[in-house]
């Protein structure tokens, strides 16, 4: 079956770095990506990985390990706008989309 | 987590046909559905929301007599994409909520349209 998991909720403080970890089990795989999603707002692409190892985009990078199923999202120098869910999805073999639940990230001054 | 469903999960149709795309929320009751249009490693780009018995609320520039959205139950939302034509085609995915749209929201896995 197919099944991907993030944590529900983080904190963290202004100013530091943050992992978002996202976790699948997957038959099929065409590519797994992270969106933020402010409340009441479309989410926003970020990132998109297909070959395992780091992508660099700013303050957000990516990571992909596929022999371990396993993602991470990570924000540096946090900000009080990246206050918002941070959603992992696992694109499958027939390229449908398979949603986490979201990862609600509160930041503190 | 919660989970939405979407069907059919691709279709193919001719210039000129209607498609109808369902999206149901199999174990919560969603009072608020979103239909979203994705391009290629872009955002989604919201194209309506739309609260169960009421009409939709169209996102500007998004033809409300083109993309017809019904929401009859607290657990199905369909879109019909009439007169279709290729510039249509793209991937459409609906999002749910069993509250308001501030509340989170549940994705479902998409319908890749493709109009020839």
């Amino acid at each position: 079956g197919q099944n991907i998991d993030q944590p529900t909720e983080m904190t963290a403080t202004e100013g530091a770095i943050v992992q978002i970890n996202c976790t699948y089990q997957t038959s099929g795989f065409n590519g797994l990506f992270w969106y933020q999603q402010h409340a009441g707002e479309a989410p926003t692409f970020l990132s998109y990985n297909v070959l395992d190892g780091l992508e660099e985009k700013g303050r957000f990078s990516s990571f992909l390990s596929r022999s371990k199923g396993y993602s991470y999202l990570l924000l540096k120098e946090l900000q009080m706008k990246d206050s918002a869910s941070y959603l992992c999805a696992l694109m499958d073999s027939n390229y449908q989309l398979i949603w986490g639940a979201g990862t609600k990230l509160i930041i503190k001054p | 987590g919660a989970v939405v469903s979407q069907h059919p999960s691709r279709v193919i149709c001719k210039s000129g046909t209607s498609v109808k795309i369902e999206c149901r929320s199999l174990d919560f009751q969603a009072t608020t559905m979103f239909w979203y249009r994705q391009f290629p490693k872009k955002s989604l780009m919201l194209m309506a929301t739309s609260n169960e018995g009421s009409k939709a609320t169209y996102e500007q520039g998004v033809e409300k007599d083109k993309f017809l959205i019904n929401h009859a139950s607290l657990t199905l939302s369909t879109l019909t994409v009439t007169s279709a034509h290729p510039e249509d085609s793209s991937f459409y995915i609906c999002g749910g909520t069993s509250g308001g749209a501030l509340e989170t929201q549940y994705f479902g896995p998409g319908t890749r349209l493709l109009v020839l």
